[in-house]
């Protein structure tokens, strides 16, 4: 069982849908939780993080971290074409490496 | 992608040949990372560096070797290359490690490599 299992999709919403993006982990040590935003051909880039447990909101992204399911999810509201891009979470423990999920690839449709 | 640059960023090589990546950071970051990206894989943690000529393995190390002489710059060698490391290669760099804190890694661009 890998450490981080994330659903590839691809997932094709239309434009101004909730999207909810999920990973479960097994590494119950983990306590930074990361979601990076790939568009193609692109490096990844850092959209937000969380510390342990716990709701964090920036604009139209949600950030959701249930430690005691070992789940964590990213919200995104009203959905914009824009958006259409691979998320990514990663989470970390101690002085170690990130570890990533395989990425989920969306697509907001106008 | 906060300075940071990857050279060539396309090349196309023969199996057996030796291959150079190089990157570059101007953030002056003591951390960075050489990751690949394939297909249904995502990425994988190839070499990291933790300070001038300070490196360690990642999950995926085999076959590769890093250098790290100067802080702004950190090499990914593959000394004889293989069809199974056609791959999107993307450097990153990064403050501090992780030791328990949020680790900000900004990424580079890639460099797509095809081994025929």
């Amino acid at each position: 069982q890998k450490e981080v299992e994330q659903d590839p999709g691809p997932l094709s919403v239309p434009e101004g849908a909730i999207v909810s993006l999920n990973c479960t982990y097994s590494n119950s040590a983990f306590q930074y939780f990361m979601w990076y935003r790939q568009y193609s051909r692109k490096g990844p880039e850092l959209l937000m993080y969380t510390y342990s447990s716990g709701n964090k909101e920036d604009g139209r992204f949600t950030a959701q971290v249930d430690k005691s399911s070992k789940y964590i999810s990213l919200f995104i509201r009203d959905s914009q074409p824009s958006d259409s891009a691979t998320y990514l979470c990663a989470m970390v423990s101690g002085n170690t490496p990130l570890v990533f999920g395989k990425g989920t690839r969306l697509s907001v449709i106008a | 992608d906060a300075g940071i640059t990857q050279s060539p960023r396309h090349k196309v090589t023969e199996t057996g040949t030796p291959v150079t990546l190089r990157c570059h950071q101007t953030e002056n970051h003591r951390y960075m990372y050489w990751y690949r990206q394939d297909p249904g894989h995502g990425l994988r943690l190839i070499h990291y560096s933790y300070g001038v000529k300070d490196t360690d393995k990642g999950e995926v190390s085999d076959g590769y070797s890093v250098s790290r002489s100067k802080t702004e710059d950190f090499l990914l060698t593959l000394e004889s290359a293989t069809s199974s490391q056609t791959s999107v290669y993307f450097c990153a760099s990064s403050l501090q490690g992780t030791s328990g804190r949020v680790n900000t890694q900004y990424f580079g661009p890639g460099t797509r490599l095809t081994v025929l």
